[in-house]
């Protein structure tokens, strides 16, 4: 089993819908998590962190569920622009595990 | 301005050719360390240092080599590189919060 899992998607959605992405790890040591965004061919991006009471970034809100050991990104109204790949990143004792990526097109 | 550069950003080469990529990062981070991307496998560690003249080999070290002289320096060598090295490869600086920067990538293509 993969320490860090995502659904790889592609997930094609219209503009204006809201999308969840789910990421579960292995470690229930782990002691903190990410989002992190990528568009094609350029470096991932911090997104958002995760906080253990679940936190919101305008249109994004990032929830952790240690007893279920996954993490969600929840992105509502959905704009072209949000089109990407989005990776989740787990830290486990200052080694930091990602990801394979999910796939996000957003169509108008 | 914040950042992790990286260079070469793209590279052909053959197999045996020793490599360098160069890492730089202007944060004064203490832990920087190595990706490879590669489809359906995300990214995989290479190696990592937590600070001067402290490296250590994460998932995917072999083939690779590091080394960390100065806080904001932490080169790639590929001393004879191999086609299955051909690949995507990130260097990232980290701050106290975990916050990962990443380089821009180098697109390295062994024949």
């Amino acid at each position: 089993r993969k320490e860090v899992e995502q659904d790889p998607g592609p997930f094609n959605v219209p503009e204006g819908a809201t999308v969840a992405f789910n990421c579960t790890y292995s470690n229930s040591a782990s002691q903190s998590f990410f989002w992190y965004r990528q568009d094609c061919r350029k470096e991932p991006k911090l997104l958002m962190s995760v906080y253990s009471s679940g936190n919101e970034d305008g249109r994004f809100t990032a929830q952790l569920n240690r007893a279920s050991q996954y993490i969600s990104l929840l992105i509502r109204d959905s704009k072209l622009s949000d089109s990407a790949t989005y990776l989740c990143a787990v830290n486990d004792n200052n080694d930091m595990r990602f990801g394979a990526g999910t796939r996000l097109t957003v169509k108008p | 301005e914040a950042q992790v550069t990286q260079n070469p950003r793209y590279l052909i080469t053959v197999t045996g050719k020793k490599l360098t990529v160069t890492c730089s990062q202007n944060m004064n981070h203490e832990y920087m360390s190595w990706y490879r991307q590669d489809p359906g496998l995300g990214l995989r560690q290479i190696y990592y240092s937590m600070n001067v003249e402290v490296t250590d080999k994460g998932d995917v070290p072999e083939g690779y080599k590091v080394s960390r002289k100065e806080k904001r320096n932490f080169p790639l060598i590929l001393e004879s590189p191999s086609p299955n090295q051909t690949s995507l490869y990130f260097c990232a600086s980290r701050n106290s919060r975990n916050t990962i920067y990443f380089g821009e990538g180098s697109w390295l293509t062994v024949v």
